[in-house]
């Protein structure tokens, strides 16, 4: 059964950038595309970029300019970088699999991210 | 960019009802439309992929049909764990893009 798990720091200060880790178990990340999505507190879910294991991207360009998707086929993760945080990015932060012309079938468990003084 | 326009945003049901839920995509989107529930404190479950296919493992009272701009989501029978927040999602376009949610409560 595959699994993800998210990992990062869950405080970040304005302006500073953002960095989260999913890791994938139970099956390998290459063939797939790998997602993250986020949702502020309370409200719904935005997706924010995608890789293939290969290390095309695609990304939400309400975001591009601050975001930056990787993958790391050896460590089976994915990685996160979202750059000049504001507190409008505070949010659950999610890892799933699948993109374009797909489903998000995996999914991880989530992880906050605060962005505070 | 294709926006997901859900409706209602909240239905309150009875254990036992059929609920509807409907998904408008700004433009055509094929059959490219996805359902999930999410419960609170829980990530987000497939339950429909390709407009009207069911995810392994979920009970077949739900379904999904349409294709173009206009979805549905139906549960027939609605059950105690079935109330949650439904969103739909198309994965047509480079931007992918959810719906607002719909809420199903109880009555």
């Amino acid at each position: 059964q595959v699994q993800l798990q998210e990992s990062g720091p869950g405080l970040v200060k304005p302006s500073e950038t953002l960095s989260l880790t999913c890791t994938v178990s139970g099956g390998s990340i290459s063939s797939y595309y790998w997602s993250w999505i986020r949702q502020p507190p309370g409200k719904g879910l935005e997706w924010i970029a995608y890789v293939y294991y290969s290390g095309s991207t695609s990304y939400n360009p309400s975001l591009k300019s601050r975001i930056t998707i990787s993958v790391e086929t050896s460590k089976n993760q994915i990685s996160l970088k979202l750059g000049s945080v504001t507190a409008a990015d505070t949010a659950l932060y999610y890892c799933a699999r699948g993109a374009l012309r797909s489903s998000f079938d995996y999914w991880g468990q989530g992880t906050l991210v605060t962005v505070s003084s | 960019d294709i926006q997901m326009t859900q409706s209602p945003s909240s239905l309150s049901a009875s254990v036992g009802d059929r609920v509807t839920i409907t998904c408008r995509a700004s433009q055509s989107i094929s059959n490219y439309l996805n359902w999930y529930q999410q419960k609170p404190g829980k990530a987000p479950k497939l339950l429909i992929y390709a407009a009207s296919s069911l995810q392994s493992g979920v009970p077949s009272r739900f379904s999904g049909s349409g294709s173009g701009t206009d979805f549905t989501l139906t549960i027939t029978s609605l059950q105690p764990e079935d109330f949650a927040t439904y969103y739909c999602q198309q994965s047509y376009s480079t931007r992918l893009t959810f719906g607002g949610g719909t809420k199903v409560e109880i009555k």
